[in-house]
């Protein structure tokens, strides 16, 4: 099956520092990838879409200066806090959909966990 | 009015009960239904995908889709307490947006 890597799991930083999340997909390419945040007991909620080689769309609301995603291949995205601060802290999850699929299935990695400091 | 609406529960079932799990939708162009497994701190895992109406089976899993209701479900026959978890059901008209529910946490007691 389709298998999405988030990197790291979890990370702990000091506040103003930036962290970086990386999204693979491991056995396929992925055109578009999508970025949520998701808080305790509550839904995903989406970020941003990320396209291979053009800029990201983000949702009303989210800072793109404050949530720099690059999707440079067809295997990778990041996502860049920049400037993290203490509110910044949650649970940071990718997904991918399969280049060219009519399909419509969405995969998701494994989360990563940040905590500002 | 919400795009997709789930009860979040919870709910908590007896090992080896039927679980139905169910979502709503109100934009009838929705053709892509899918059913996520949550477990906490982890990311979701696609557990079921269909496309149109119908229902498909999987193990012990059955999906139905009921476009003349806008209404889906999610059955787990005969759940273990490893079926303890959250589950969201999402929606995609073309594939390029998807609409999420707010996910039912579901506990099954051994």
């Amino acid at each position: 099956g389709a298998v999405v890597s988030q990197h790291p799991s979890w990370v702990i930083c000091k506040s103003g520092t930036s962290v970086k999340i990386e999204c693979r997909s491991l056995d396929f390419q992925a055109t578009t990838m999508f970025w949520y945040r998701q808080f305790p007991k509550q839904s995903l909620m989406l970020m941003a879409t990320s396209n291979e080689g053009s800029k990201a769309t983000y949702e009303q609301g989210v800072e793109k200066d404050k949530f720099l995603i690059n999707h440079a291949s067809l295997t990778l995205s990041t996502l860049t806090v920049t400037s993290a601060h203490p509110e910044d802290s949650s649970f940071y999850i990718c997904s991918a959909r399969v280049r060219w699929s009519t399909s419509g299935e969405l995969f998701f990695g494994e989360g990563s966990r940040l905590t500002v400091l | 009015q919400k795009e997709v609406e789930q009860d979040p529960g919870p709910l908590s079932v007896p090992e080896g009960a039927i679980v139905s799990l169910n979502c709503t939708y109100s934009n009838s162009a929705f053709q892509y239904f899918m059913w996520y497994r949550q477990y906490s701190r982890k990311g979701p895992e696609l557990l079921m995908y269909t496309y149109s109406s119908g229902n498909k089976e999987d193990g012990r899993f059955t999906a139905q889709v009921d476009k003349s209701s806008k209404y889906i479900s999610l059955f787990i026959r005969d759940s273990q307490p490893s079926d303890s978890a959250t589950y969201l059901c999402a929606m995609s008209t073309t594939g390029n947006q998807f609409y999420f529910g707010t996910g039912t946490s579901l506990t099954v007691i051994p």
